[in-house]
């Protein structure tokens, strides 16, 4: 199958400080990608939908001025967590749409994922 | 709205049984449907994936079963092993009609398969 990456895998910062994480597809185009969010012994509850070269679609309850999610070629998409709290905690994955199959029956490939911890 | 839901929650087996991980979805309105596999504090491990127009899919030990008209699905797991311990999601792709399609997921079965 084809493979999505994310970078970085962990990343431990301080309240109030930004952090990025990126997702990239690395043998294919997708011109979607998904982020998600995992909380502790939950399941994955879908953040936004990243659009290449547009805006990305919030879920209800999503902040998106916290939240900044850019998409900017066909393999990369990220996501800045602005002035991050600590209950910003948690596993975040993203997901890509792999364009070669065409139309909407197309499998989302995931990536690992990043474990972010806000002290 | 779409709602996917799991049974059990958890599961405790002694190894070299066979099981089923059971899937409910409440719109039938799904393009596929998905198994995966996650260890605690990993990624998701796609396992299988069912069409819509599908009945079921195999692959090794493991057997996916799609009732799209009763809004099932089945994971069904032969001759368990300690190394299938794991939480199992099942996600649906939602056809969203007026929006980009998404995938909605299960809240997971804990399995812990007890040498």
């Amino acid at each position: 199958g084809a493979v999505v990456s994310q970078h970085p895998s962990r990343v431990i910062c301080k309240s109030g400080t930004s952090v990025k994480i990126e997702c990239r597809s690395l043998d294919f185009q997708a011109t979607t990608m998904f982020w998600y969010r995992q909380f502790p012994k939950q399941s994955l509850m879908l953040m936004a939908t990243s659009n290449e070269g547009s805006k990305a679609t919030y879920e209800q309850g999503v902040e998106k001025d916290k939240f900044l999610i850019n998409h900017a070629s066909l393999t990369l998409s990220t996501l800045t967590v602005t002035s991050a709290h600590p209950e910003d905690s948690s596993f975040y994955i993203c997901s890509a749409r792999d364009l070669s199959g065409g139309g909407p029956y197309n499998e989302q490939f995931f990536g690992p994922g990043t474990r972010l911890t806000v002290l | 709205k779409q709602e996917v839901t799991q049974i059990p929650a958890a599961l405790s087996v002694p190894e070299g049984e066979n099981l089923v991980l059971n899937c409910s979805f409440t719109d039938s309105a799904i393009y596929n449907l998905q198994w995966f596999r996650q260890d605690p504090g990993k990624g998701l491990t796609s396992l299988l994936l069912i069409q819509s127009s599908q009945r079921e899919q195999t692959s090794g030990r493991l057997n996916a079963s799609l009732d799209k008209s009763s809004g099932r699905s089945t994971l069904y797991i032969a001759a368990s092993q300690p190394g299938d311990s794991a939480t199992y999601l099942c996600a649906v792709l939602q056809n969203m009609k007026t929006s980009y399609d998404k995938v909605i997921f299960g809240p997971g079965t804990s399995l812990s398969v007890i040498p």
